[in-house]
């Protein structure tokens, strides 16, 4: 069965700082996509990034980058620059067979000022 | 250009009640996909629809949980007789297409979910 894995359940880091979350995976599948959600108090899920088993290119979106190492079956969330909004919970998930994701259990993040 | 909806926000219901949760995905998604969240947990998987088909309901409990996606109309996640283990948040989510692919179809976007407490 196909597991994700997040081992930070908090994080607290100062504003303007670069902060990495991480994520470990466990699948015999040859083609995966992983995913980063963010979740904020309100409770919303909003898609960050997307990392597919074949691209040969670490993601990136903006200020979010997935440092993608395949070998060691983990794919962590770079943000840069922290700011106070990214304060929230983080999701790492996979896909599993042809659309279902499985989730970790997450990583509450804190910005402090 | 309207993301994914999900009505009501908030379900307050009695042990013994039934409750209906509703989804509307994003325009030009026709494959839906229901979650649950407990608190302080991931999301776990509960079905997967497209329009008038069940495709996966591995997550889905055997007893008193079901789901719908009709031809016309949102999705409906409904659950009879609740009990109090049935609080939690539900996410709909909705995606372009089925097929395993790149970020365009593989991408899944999510409601704002329906947090249900059962008394």
């Amino acid at each position: 069965a196909q597991k994700i894995t997040q081992t930070q359940p908090g994080m607290f880091v100062q504003e303007k700082e670069a902060v990495t979350l991480d994520c470990t995976y466990d699948t015999s599948d040859p083609s995966y996509g992983l995913f980063w959600y963010k979740q904020p108090s309100s409770g919303e899920m909003i898609f960050l990034i997307y990392q597919g088993s074949y691209d040969q290119q670490n993601a990136t979106e903006g200020r979010y980058s997935l440092n993608f190492q395949k070998a060691r079956k983990s794919a962590n969330l770079v943000i840069s620059a922290s700011q106070l909004g990214d304060s929230a919970m983080y999701f790492c998930a996979m896909r599993q067979g042809a659309q279902k994701l499985v989730f970790g259990q997450g990583t509450r993040l804190t910005i402090n000022p | 250009n309207a993301g994914v909806m999900q009505n009501p926000r908030h379900l307050v219901r009695r042990r013994g009640q039934e409750a209906r949760l509703r989804c509307s995905p994003m325009k030009g998604h026709s494959h839906v996909y229901w979650y649950r969240q407990l608190p302080e947990e991931g999301l776990k998987f509960m079905v997967y629809l497209q329009k008038e088909n069940i495709i996966d309901e591995s997550g889905m409990p055997k007893e008193r949980f079901s789901a719908e996606f009709p031809k016309e109309g949102p999705s409906i996640l409904r659950i009879q007789q609740v009990v109090r283990g049935d609080s939690a948040a539900y996410f709909c989510a909705s995606s372009p297409r089925g097929l395993a692919g790149g970020p365009f179809t593989d991408t899944q976007y999510f409601g704002p979910g329906t947090r249900l407490t059962v008394l």
